[in-house]
């Protein structure tokens, strides 16, 4: 069991561009998750994936953000046309069992994004 | 709304101490968990504690535990013999319907 894993780990990118994050879950986990931290704040949720379904998205997540899993493994975030405010670092989680409601989340590294 | 409230944003406290970080949340489920997650600095965030809402008897993982009253909707985490590596920013989260709603965070430092 290696954790979950994020990459990259750093982003820098201009203004309008378009970047995309990876996380690979736990192997056995069936749930996914994505967040958003901005500094000195709690993870705010963005997305949850059951097996390879979209379940929820937040109205946090614009039309400029869209994430997939397929296959049910690893997943992506995308964002496009970047903006400053989108600066934050992005966690992605995974968990499993019976209860969803009642799931450790595991956490990644994160992805720390800077929009200049 | 369901939401969760952590009322000190920085605390501290000396090694070998004990420390009671805050949480209230609001929801108007009868049965649900509730979680303590550490994030150390440059570290991933990992799980503390949970309780469970239907349980009275308060949960317990070695140095933590939690002060969960259900009626006032409290849920305080105590941290007894503090060492250095508790040094972290604590969030208290609720998933509350259908996603985890995380408190703004208590940045704890514990001094030698």
């Amino acid at each position: 069991d290696t954790g979950v894993s994020q990459d990259p780990r750093h982003k820098i990118t201009k203004r309008g561009q378009n970047v995309t994050f990876r996380c690979d879950p736990i192997s056995e986990h069936n749930r996914l998750y994505w967040y958003r931290q901005t500094l000195g704040q709690g993870p705010e949720f963005l997305t949850y994936f059951q097996n390879e379904a979209q379940l929820e998205k937040s109205r946090l997540l614009s039309d400029r953000f869209s994430a997939e899993r397929p296959k049910g493994s690893f997943s992506t975030l995308e964002i496009q046309r970047t903006e400053q405010g989108d600066s934050a670092m992005y966690l992605c989680a995974s968990s499993h069992g019976p209860d969803r409601r009642r799931d450790t989340q595991y956490f990644g590294p994160g992805t720390r994004l800077t929009v200049l | 709304a369901q939401t969760v409230t952590q009322s000190q944003p920085e605390m501290s406290v000396q090694e070998a101490e004990t420390v009671t970080l805050s949480c209230t949340y609001d929801t108007s489920e009868s049965n649900y968990y509730l979680f303590w997650y550490k994030q150390p600095p440059s570290r991933q965030m990992i799980l503390v504690i949970r309780q469970e809402a239907y349980k009275q008897q308060n949960a317990t993982e070695n140095r933590f535990s939690v002060n969960f009253q259900k009626a006032a909707k409290s849920f305080s985490l105590k941290i007894s013999d503090s060492q250095l590596g508790d040094t972290a920013m604590y969030f208290c989260a609720f998933p509350g319907g259908n996603d985890m709603r995380f408190g703004a965070g208590t940045r704890l430092t514990v001094k030698p």
